[in-house]
């Protein structure tokens, strides 16, 4: 396996416009996660699915942010409208048996907003 | 987040040199995860600790959970250009839902 895919690996959008993030998990793990990275703030949790349903989106910081997961394939995670606070590099995860377990990393999305 | 503390922020250790980082909670951890990051890439796992007193290694890097299971440490011996990165731990708390809580990072600089 080729490990968790995320694209793109950069972003630079402007401001009010919408952004689609995107992952591919490790094929047989049944937990994926999003996760942001700023230095203000550290790595945040957003949001996580398990077995492609959202069992906790408290993390996710504004309404501008929805996630999805159409198929244990594949996930997205979209701003709209983006905002210049919203830059960071943004992770995904996925596991084979949730929090208590190793979760493999994505490269990460770097997302700027001038 | 301030409800695990790493300690130091950053470190700069002399190539063969022995170091220490420290993962630190005001609470009782429900499991305990060291992670590793280089610049630029995701995190990689290193280890998972989850009963007090628990030790593991892998290479020359050793974890430990104290038996309060409150805070942890991170050894890593003989330091070598490889070892540089970011070490963030990551705790389960009692109050967190069950959710990765994420030290801020402990910034590893190896010199030559």
């Amino acid at each position: 396996d080729a490990g968790v895919i995320q694209s793109p690996r950069h972003e630079v959008t402007e401001m009010g416009q919408e952004v689609t993030l995107r992952c591919k998990p490790i094929s047989g793990h049944d937990y994926l996660f999003w996760y942001r990275q700023t230095m203000m703030r550290g790595l945040e949790l957003l949001i996580y699915f398990n077995n492609n349903v959202p069992i906790d989106d408290s993390g996710m910081p504004e309404d501008r942010f929805s996630a999805k997961m159409p198929n244990a394939s594949f996930s997205t995670l979209k701003i709209q409208p983006s905002e210049p606070r919203d830059s960071a590099v943004y992770f995904c995860a996925s596991s084979l048996h949730g929090m208590n377990t190793e979760a493999f990393f994505g490269q990460g999305t770097r997302l700027t907003v001038v | 987040s301030q409800e695990l503390e790493q300690s130091p922020q950053s470190l700069i250790v002399q190539e063969g040199k022995n170091l220490t980082i420290n993962c630190t909670s005001s609470k009782t951890l429900y499991g305990l995860y060291w992670y590793k990051q280089k610049y630029g890439e995701g995190l990689i796992f290193l280890m998972m600790l989850q009963k007090g007193g628990e030790e593991k290694s892998h290479e020359k890097i050793t974890a430990k959970l104290d038996e309060k299971k409150q805070q942890s440490s991170l050894h890593i011996t003989a330091s070598q250009p490889s070892h540089a990165g970011i070490y963030l731990c990551g705790a389960v708390l009692p109050d967190s839902n069950y959710q990765l809580i994420w030290g801020a990072g402990t910034k590893l600089i190896i010199k030559p």
